[in-house]
């Protein structure tokens, strides 16, 4: 099945270090998504993101809706050992009532003291 | 406000047998998805529905199937299991169009 392109695949930073990922698309999206999900759960939503150039925060954690509908990022800043997880870009496409999510492969973040 | 809940949390069957899994959504929520996580393929879409009636299908072989109740409530039936079946299974839930989907905490399927 189709899987989004998603850098890096896994980094460990030090605690208090900043973090940048992204995730890009051959296709367009109404609506980019980001998830985090830890071992054994469901992924948990972060963020989400409606309009072409669109930047939200939601604490630490800013991501940015790409102007080509192809692309986005997540930064989070002065990270902290419960940011470990993987992390995940999704892209949504709504067609009337239908919508479907395509996700992308995952960003493992490890955090050291 | 409830979250997503799915049943059960861990399942074990045996190759060639079929398994049930269950979702109730978001109260007030209408549309219901699945998909599919393994280490291998990743999260992989599997079909949605929305108002009892399935409006979205991916790529999944006939085995796999679902239904929605009029309470929304979803369940997804997965016939003559294989070990490559196996899996978690998560089941997201959305308001309306144009809305963030939201997750349960999954069902582990092991097949052996």
């Amino acid at each position: 099945g189709q899987q989004l392109n998603q850098s890096p695949q896994s980094m460990f930073i030090q605690e208090g270090e900043d973090v940048s990922m992204n995730c890009t698309s051959s296709s367009i999206f109404n609506t980019w998504l980001w998830y985090k999900q830890d071992p054994g759960e469901g992924p948990v939503l972060l963020i989400a993101l409606y309009k072409a150039g669109e930047l939200t925060s939601n604490g630490r954690l800013t991501a940015q809706f790409g102007i080509t509908r192809k692309d986005s990022f997540l930064n989070i800043s002065a990270s902290i050992p419960s940011d470990v997880g993987i992390y995940f870009c999704a892209g949504q496409r709504n067609t009337g009532t239908a919508s479907k999510l395509t996700f992308g492969t995952g960003t493992r973040l490890q955090v050291t003291l | 406000k409830a979250g997503v809940t799915q049943t059960p949390r861990y399942l074990i069957k045996t190759r060639g047998q079929q398994v049930t899994l269950s979702c109730s959504p978001i109260s007030g929520h209408r549309s219901v998805s699945w998909y599919q996580q393994t280490p291998g393929q990743g999260l992989q879409f599997l079909f949605e529905y929305f108002s009892e009636t399935q409006r979205n299908k991916g790529n999944f072989p006939g085995r796999f199937s679902g239904r929605q109740f009029s309470n929304s409530r979803s369940e997804m039936n997965v016939s003559t299991l294989e070990l490559g079946d196996s899996a978690l299974y998560l089941c997201a839930s959305r308001g309306g169009s144009n809305t963030e989907a939201f997750f349960g905490q999954g069902t582990r399927l092991t097949v052996v």
